[in-house]
């Protein structure tokens, strides 16, 4: 059911910065509103971003994201170990009457 | 603060059925949608069900399913007890996995419990 793709895997040097891609093959992802989800090892999803840029309160503004067209970028930059972790985007289509996840993005911090 | 403790899970045997809790407090509970995701071992996320606390978000009485679970599982809530439900019937041996209770919040899921496990397994 998910028509959201992301990279299987990224990775980047500490103090850099990563970019992780959501695309939608569906007509309906102009209508999307994207979040994006940390999943830390062994631990439960954590929201990063939601409305597509939005972040939470306690997020650091290394986390952003944005959204154009048929695709959704989350950056993170000033990398750290700790953010070594599944990444996944997620939104709800009304159409399907369904939520929607990507199959996820593995981050290593090198 | 928000605190979703989700209990329930076994190791079950393909055919059986199994019904999950998830105790929630910290939030006016009959003010959100609640929802059942899942994550197999080793394996991404995958929404499974959920509920509005209105009838807004499904046409279908304010609840929704994944294709792979409708007609197999039920989600219910009781608002007086603070507590969401999943009845899960005709349990496969590919409903193996970790199953998450999570509030919705500004179109996202902002909050998650951290899961109970369910095996099917003969």
């Amino acid at each position: 059911q998910s028509v959201l793709t992301q990279p299987p895997s990224v990775s980047a040097a500490p103090g850099q910065k990563v970019t992780i891609s959501c695309s939608g093959g569906s007509s309906n992802f102009q209508d999307y509103y994207i979040s994006w989800y940390q999943q830390l090892p062994g631990t439960a999803p954590k929201i990063l971003i939601y409305e597509s840029h939005k972040r939470p309160s306690g997020i650091p503004d290394r986390f952003s994201g944005s959204k154009s067209g048929t695709s959704a970028t989350l950056g993170i930059s000033g990398l750290q170990t700790g953010d070594e972790a599944d990444y996944y985007c997620g939104a709800w289509d009304h159409r399907l009457g369904a939520w929607l996840f990507g199959g996820g993005t593995k981050l290593t911090v090198l | 603060e928000v605190q979703l403790v989700e209990s329930g899970g076994d190791l079950v045997q393909p055919g059986r059925s199994l019904r999950l809790s998830c105790a929630a407090s910290g939030f006016t509970f009959n003010d959100y949608a609640m929802h059942w995701v899942r994550q197999a071992p080793g394996k991404g996320l995958e929404w499974v069900s959920g509920i509005s606390w209105n009838s807004h978000t499904w046409n279908t009485g304010g609840i929704g399913y994944a294709v792979s679970v409708k007609g197999r599982f039920t989600i219910s809530r009781d608002n007086a007890k603070n507590s969401l439900y999943l009845q899960m019937n005709s349990l496969r041996t590919e409903d193996t996995a970790l199953y998450f209770c999570a509030k919705e919040g500004g179109d996202g899921f902002d909050h998650w419990g951290q899961g109970t496990l369910v095996t099917v397994s003969s």
